[in-house]
């Protein structure tokens, strides 16, 4: 059962414009959410995280959106640089239940912005 | 320089011969998990840890073993490498995983065969 998911493998745009990158969740326990963004040959790094009781959450070019009610968040990337290619991962998870956490990651897309 | 770092980076085995990963952190985290990464499956975990002496399964831990004697180091082993196990695997430390920035590994790449 994949309680994050991104459902485009891939995107590609131009620099300067806008970047969306998407991600579905199913559990409604999740009550933060991040992004992390890998390079090739690089560990993923994180890039924004959100908290469920806030529905933007920006820290320059990035921002990510979260509707509790779709059960949706986006990040959007203003504007794009060709240095902004790589894997994008959502991840999310719940609260400390029975001193275990959990972290759940989606399955990644990969962004490609072109000059 | 805060890091975790993994060795080998580059490993290629045979089945059957037992391997170790070693993951070290020196962020003084509390927290640390070992995954996995596949093409089209994106990040699963393997196993974690929450302390010393703290480990718990994850998603996939069949196949691996991992210990935590000591804070900073979070092996992976595996006793009996077969081909499904080849994999990009990332070792990754936290305060805590939630809230909590996850700091990955440059990653090691298996090849069993």
């Amino acid at each position: 059962d994949q309680q994050v998911k991104q459902n485009s493998p891939s995107l590609s745009v131009q620099e300067g414009r806008i970047s969306i990158l998407n991600c579905d969740y199913t559990n409604s326990m999740f009550d933060y959410f991040l992004w992390y963004k890998k390079y090739p040959a690089e560990g993923p790094t994180f890039l924004i995280s959100i908290s469920s009781i806030k529905d933007k959450n920006e820290d320059g070019r990035f921002t990510v959106f979260l509707n509790k009610s779709a059960k949706h968040l986006s990040l959007h990337i203003v504007p794009s640089q060709p240095g902004d290619s790589a894997v994008y991962f959502c991840a999310a998870t719940t609260p400390p239940q029975g001193g275990s956490e959990k972290l759940v990651f989606g399955k990644g897309t990969k962004l490609t912005v072109n000059p | 320089e805060a890091q975790v770092t993994q060795n080998p980076r580059y490993l290629i085995t045979v089945t059957g011969k037992k391997l170790t990963v070693t993951c070290s952190q020196n962020m003084n985290h509390e927290y640390m998990s070992w995954y996995r990464q596949d093409p089209g499956l994106g990040l699963r975990q393997i196993y974690y840890s929450m302390n010393v002496e703290v480990t718990d399964k994850g998603d996939v831990p069949e196949g691996y073993k991992v210990s935590r004697k000591e804070k900073r180091n979070f092996p992976l082993i595996l006793e009996s490498p077969s081909p499904n196990q080849t994999s990009l695997y990332f070792c990754a430390s936290s305060l805590r995983p939630t809230f909590g920035v996850l700091h990955f590994g440059n990653g090691t790449r298996l090849t069993v065969t």
